[in-house]
């Protein structure tokens, strides 16, 4: 159980479109998501918290305009890149955590994106 | 801003060897978890401790939380070249609902055969 499924794995995108990542909770509902970005032999770095029929909160730093958050529904939280550029290019990562004590958060596989 | 110290960053061993990995802070977390991530994966969780001086097993890994719930250490023994990977802390300042994770720096192992 707990299982976060994150699409797409990888996506290669041309300068200035947009790119949407979608992170699903499969079998338990969330009502809080987070969104992370890794660089390469890094640690995560939090970029928000999703939460289920209102605004995310972003971490310091994160511009809000470019990486939109939409968390419509318990199950769904999706991460749109706009007018992606190369500098852009990282690992992006979700989790959601399910309710209960001594549950850890799930990870989704991640979305390596890639701007060209 | 709660911080996260996580050492070493890399270490490189032979298989059959032991180690450590620590994670300290000046702030108490309501809990520490470990994580292992694989290149190109998300992180899988590998452990959870709440209560200071914890210490918890899972094989060859040994988990334990500071007294004071500021600091962690992963021990493994006999370590093997399945375990070569980056590892992860994670600080949760939720209480039980855990709320937003904190994670140190990681430390990425390669055990050699």
């Amino acid at each position: 159980g707990a299982v976060v499924s994150q699409h797409p794995s990888r996506v290669i995108c041309k300068s200035g479109t947009s790119v949407k990542i979608e992170c699903r909770s499969l079998d338990f509902q969330a009502t809080t998501m987070f969104w992370y970005r890794q660089f390469p032999k890094q640690s995560l770095m939090l970029m928000a918290t999703s939460n289920e029929g209102s605004k995310a909160t972003y971490e310091q730093g994160v511009e809000k305009d470019k990486f939109l958050i939409n968390h419509a529904s318990l199950t769904l939280s999706t991460l749109t890149v706009t007018s992606a550029h190369p500098e852009d290019s990282s690992f992006y990562i979700c989790s959601a955590r399910p309710l209960g004590l001594n549950y850890g958060y799930t990870f989704g596989s991640g979305t390596r994106l890639t701007v060209v | 801003t709660q911080l996260l110290e996580q050492s070493p960053q890399f270490l490189s061993i032979q298989e059959g060897e032991n180690l450590t990995v620590y994670c300290n802070s000046s702030s108490v977390f309501s809990s520490l978890q470990w994580y292992r991530q694989e290149p190109g994966e998300g992180p899988v969780l590998l452990v959870t401790v709440v209560t200071g001086g914890e210490v918890k097993k899972l094989k060859r890994l040994t988990f334990q939380f500071g007294d004071a719930r500021k600091d962690s250490s992963l021990h493994i023994t006999a370590a093997q070249p399945g375990d070569t990977g980056l590892y992860l802390c994670a600080g949760g300042d939720g209480g039980t609902s855990y709320g937003k994770l904190t994670f140190g720096q990681g430390t990425i192992l390669t055990v050699h055969p």
